[in-house]
């Protein structure tokens, strides 16, 4: 069975840095490229990137890049996502998502999310 | 960046009824389409691709189609296991975007 497990929410003051981790299971991790998703509350979906399978490769949504830094220890089948100089914007939930090989950027599994909440 | 326009933003209907949730592209997005449903607090599931693809272990009763910016999703004989919210999102241009979503209700 695929399993994302994302770990590493919580609240956190603004201006600060928060990094998040996605365990992965059930699949050969090396062979996928991976992102994150985020979903602020009661809104919709915000790509924020992707990272490829050997790590040479890294995108993100312009409006996100200086802020968000995505890596990957294959290793260890794990993703991380770290956050800096968050703000009240930045307060959503934070899903790691495996790229499927159907397509570019559609994701055919997902974790059950990292909560994220920017607040003083 | 695409803009994708999903509608409606919300929806009721009887059990055993068709729905249809439309989405719409700012400019051509050849097929690069998917939907998403997303359950009550839990996370997105994948239940088409490329506009017209049945996601594996998706019900039947799930279809997508369009081309161009006219895409739209159909859900025939509506159960109550499908109240949620569907999302499209648009995986033609760099960076993925998706429609603000539909969230579906029982009548």
């Amino acid at each position: 069975e695929v399993k994302l497990v994302e770990s590493g929410g919580g609240l956190v003051q603004p201006g600060r840095s928060l990094k998040l981790s996605c365990a992965a299971s059930g699949f050969n991790f090396n062979d996928y490229w991976m992102g994150w998703v985020r979903q602020a509350p009661g809104k919709g979906l915000e790509w924020i990137g992707e990272i490829n399978k050997d790590s040479s490769t890294i995108n993100y949504t312009p409006s996100l890049k200086d802020k968000f830094t995505i890596s990957r220890d294959n290793a260890q089948n794990t993703l991380y996502l770290q956050m800096s100089k968050l703000g009240s914007e930045d307060t959503a939930i934070y899903y790691c998502a495996r790229e499927s090989s159907l397509g570019y950027y559609v994701m055919d599994a997902w974790g059950q999310g990292a909560s994220v909440t920017v607040s003083s | 960046d695409i803009q994708m326009t999903q509608s409606p933003a919300s929806l009721s209907a009887s059990l055993g009824e068709t729905v249809t949730i439309e989405c719409r592209a700012s400019e051509d997005i050849y097929n690069g389409l998917a939907w998403y449903q997303q359950k009550p607090g839990k996370s997105p599931q994948l239940l088409i691709y490329n506009a017209n693809s049945l996601h594996t272990g998706v019900p039947s009763r799930f279809s997508g189609s369009g081309s161009g910016t006219q895409y739209s999703l159909k859900i025939n004989s509506l159960q109550s296991e499908d109240v949620a919210s569907y999302f499209c999102q648009q995986y033609y241009d760099y960076p993925p975007t998706f429609g603000s979503g539909t969230k579906l209700e029982i009548k």
